[in-house]
């Protein structure tokens, strides 16, 4: 069974662009979760989907949003990057069952 | 100012030896607990799960104990290996979801050989 996936895996961007990531789940997996890796924070959960749902939010602005697609595909976007937001995003995915499995990360740097 | 890189614990050990990696947790709430190993330049791995109504799970070469009463998480892993060199990480669901987890700052563990 293939893994999560998620493209690009290493992204360079500049403050005040804007960026989207794509994550793919496991096959049959129907949540998918975002978080955010960084040296200062480490991990922080930023949202959940489900069935094309945002199910659950984590406490980032408004600059960060997502989607589900019907094929439980994901996406996340940042909307005028700020060089905080460098870091490594990852996505897991799960359901029915709880246990979240994670893709290997984007890493995102903001110049 | 310039943010300031999480101070992870560390654990060295000996190859052979067994490890235990603790956690404390945060939300008395938290009923579902998970154990992720992330290796350099890696996503976390799952590595083992407990419940609330459990103090005690196994798994390959892994234990999780779980004590509520000090909101206390422990990883043991049996016989470390080189390859078991990682940071590992604690989470609860203390946002009441499965899906919406609190990680811990995690601890590096590096085994020598």
């Amino acid at each position: 069974k293939a893994g999560v996936t998620q493209t690009p895996r290493y992204l360079i961007k500049t403050r005040g662009q804007q960026v989207t990531l794509s994550c793919s789940p496991i096959s049959g997996h129907r949540s998918v979760s975002w978080y955010q890796q960084t040296p200062g924070q480490g991990l922080q959960f930023l949202f959940e989907y489900f069935s094309e749902t945002q199910r659950n939010k984590g406490n980032f602005p408004g600059r960060f949003s997502g989607r589900q697609f019907s094929n439980s595909r994901s996406e996340m976007n940042v909307s005028t990057l700020e060089l905080g937001d460098s870091a490594l995003y990852l996505c897991a995915s799960s359901f029915p069952k709880d246990e979240q499995f994670f893709g290997p990360g984007t890493r995102l740097t903001v110049l | 100012g310039e943010s300031v890189g999480l101070h992870l614990p560390t654990l060295s050990v000996q190859e052979g030896d067994n490890s235990i990696i603790n956690c404390a947790y945060s939300n008395s709430a938290s009923d579902y607990f998970i154990w992720y190993k992330q290796e350099s330049g890696k996503g976390p791995q799952f590595i083992i799960d407990i419940r609330s109504n459990m103090d005690k799970r196994q798994g390959q070469r892994v234990t999780v104990l779980l004590n509520k009463t000090v909101k206390h998480l422990s990883l043991q892993i049996a016989a470390t290996q080189p390859g078991d060199s990682a940071v590992y990480f604690c989470a609860e669901n203390s946002g009441g979801s499965n899906y919406k987890l609190t990680f811990g700052k995690g601890t590096l563990l590096t085994v020598n050989p």
